[in-house]
């Protein structure tokens, strides 16, 4: 059973260029939550995405934008690259289950390394 | 909002040496907590987790207890080795219009010298 999967592993990009991110869920998991890592910090939650419509956001501007697909998988778009967007970009995904009490284990993929030059 | 404070490493310790790592947190409701690995160059793996106050989680010879009078979850083992070098991510989930987000802290990298 494949875990979550991101590609690419790394990638590099100039200021004002826009990337695409790629995440595969872990098989049955129906939600995907992306997190940016910045050197020597812990993830900082950026969005996540549930039934292909962003479900919650963190405090990152419009720049960073999502997409999910009907096989659950996901993209993260960051536009207008800016020095400071370098970090590694985590994909997590889950099973989402009703309200009520009780956690889903997130699952993390390895991440995708970032560098704006 | 939800918060996560945990000591500031780096931590350097002798193998078989005890290690405490702490970690307090600010949550609204009833959060799941969890400490959570990355080893150099690897992604993040789950190393324990506690849903409930009084909960003890335990995994590879950590272990962390959730307290909710103190708001704590602090990571314990009782004799490190050299592979359990990495930085440690106290973090908990909380439910917000039935979805679940992950606040973490900032990380404290461990050390173990033979």
């Amino acid at each position: 059973d494949a875990g979550v999967t991101q590609s690419p592993t790394h990638l590099i990009k100039t200021r004002g260029q826009q990337v695409t991110l790629r995440c595969s869920p872990k098989s049955g998991h129906d939600t995907v939550s992306w997190y940016q890592q910045a050197l020597g910090q812990g993830p900082q939650f950026i969005f996540q995405y549930y039934e292909e419509e962003e479900r919650q956001r963190g405090n990152f501007p419009d720049r960073f934008s999502g997409h999910q697909f009907p096989n659950y998988s996901s993209e993260l778009n960051v536009n207008a690259l800016l020095l400071g967007d370098s970090a590694l970009y985590l994909c997590a995904s889950t099973r989402r289950t009703g309200l009520g009490p009780g956690y889903n284990e997130q699952f993390f993929g390895p991440g995708t390394r970032l560098t704006v030059l | 909002g939800d918060s996560v404070t945990q000591m500031e490493g780096p931590v350097t310790l002798s193998e078989e040496a005890f290690l405490t790592i702490n970690c307090t947190y600010t949550a609204t409701g009833y959060p799941s907590l969890f400490w959570y690995v990355q080893y150099p160059g690897e992604g993040l793996q789950l190393l324990l987790k506690a849903t409930k106050a009084d909960d003890k989680g335990s995994n590879k010879g950590f272990e962390a207890t959730y307290r909710k009078e103190t708001t704590s979850f602090h990571l314990e083992k009782g004799s490190v080795q050299v592979s359990d070098s990495a930085v440690y991510f106290c973090a908990l989930s909380g439910r917000s219009g039935g979805y679940q987000k992950v606040t973490f802290g900032t990380g404290t990298k461990l050390q173990v010298i033979p």
